[in-house]
């Protein structure tokens, strides 16, 4: 099973750069990664995927490491708005189910 | 506005009386899916669908049934509803399973006494 790992929670001051990093060490070759959010009382929302360059659009920037083992969300600039809980996931089966873990919480202070 | 729309949003219901809750998308997608999240357990997927007419089984289907007669609808049915289908329920839809974007609904809370 391709399995993802996120630290529990993570702190960032407002409108300071923030590294969500996930580890993802047993990903196959077409796994893609994908990032979601869920934003308190509301469902998961797509931040952002990629496949093995870096990516980047309005919301964030993804970066791949290069054996792909790992990965980093990045948000530019962290609003109070940005406090969620981050999904890193894979899509690793022959249905291609995301399979979802716990995710970190990342709390913004103002 | 493309959305995935669900109702109801929450529902106090009893042991054995059936509902349905409803799932629709304006985006003609069509694999549509049916999520339950519980704290500690994250996201689990109850029910899929690839098109109309054809539906699978997710990770925990015992207890619930889905038809997808329309393109845009994929309802979630509790047949006879227990305390232990008390959760949070998220319908969402991609155009591309593999790489698509999942849009997700609002989520519809449901209690079961």
């Amino acid at each position: 099973d391709a399995k993802t790992t996120q630290p529990n929670s993570m702190e960032s001051n407002e409108e300071e750069p923030v590294h969500l990093p996930c580890n993802h060490s047993t990903i196959s070759g077409t796994d893609y990664i994908h990032w979601y959010r869920q934003l308190p009382s509301q469902g998961p929302e797509y931040v952002i995927h990629g496949l093995t360059s870096n990516v980047n659009n309005r919301m964030a920037s993804l970066a791949i490491a290069e054996d792909r083992k790992s990965s980093t969300l990045i948000l530019h600039r962290a609003t109070l708005r940005d406090a969620a809980v981050y999904y890193c996931i894979l899509r690793w089966d022959s249905n291609y189910q995301l399979i979802w873990g716990a995710g970190t919480k990342l709390i913004i202070k103002p | 506005e493309a959305q995935v729309t669900q109702n109801p949003r929450y529902l106090i219901t009893v042991t054995g009386k059936k509902l349905t809750v409803t799932c629709s998308q304006n985006m003609n997608h069509e694999y549509m899916s049916w999520y339950r999240q519980d704290p500690g357990l994250g996201l689990r997927q109850i029910y899929y669908s690839m098109n109309v007419e054809v539906t699978d089984k997710g990770d925990v289907p015992e207890g619930y049934k889905v038809s997808r007669k329309e393109k845009r609808n994929f309802p979630l049915i509790l047949e006879s509803p227990s305390p232990n289908q008390t959760s949070l329920y998220f319908c969402a839809s991609t155009r591309d399973r593999k790489t698509g974007e999942l849009f997700f609904g609002e989520g519809s809370r449901l209690t079961v006494l």
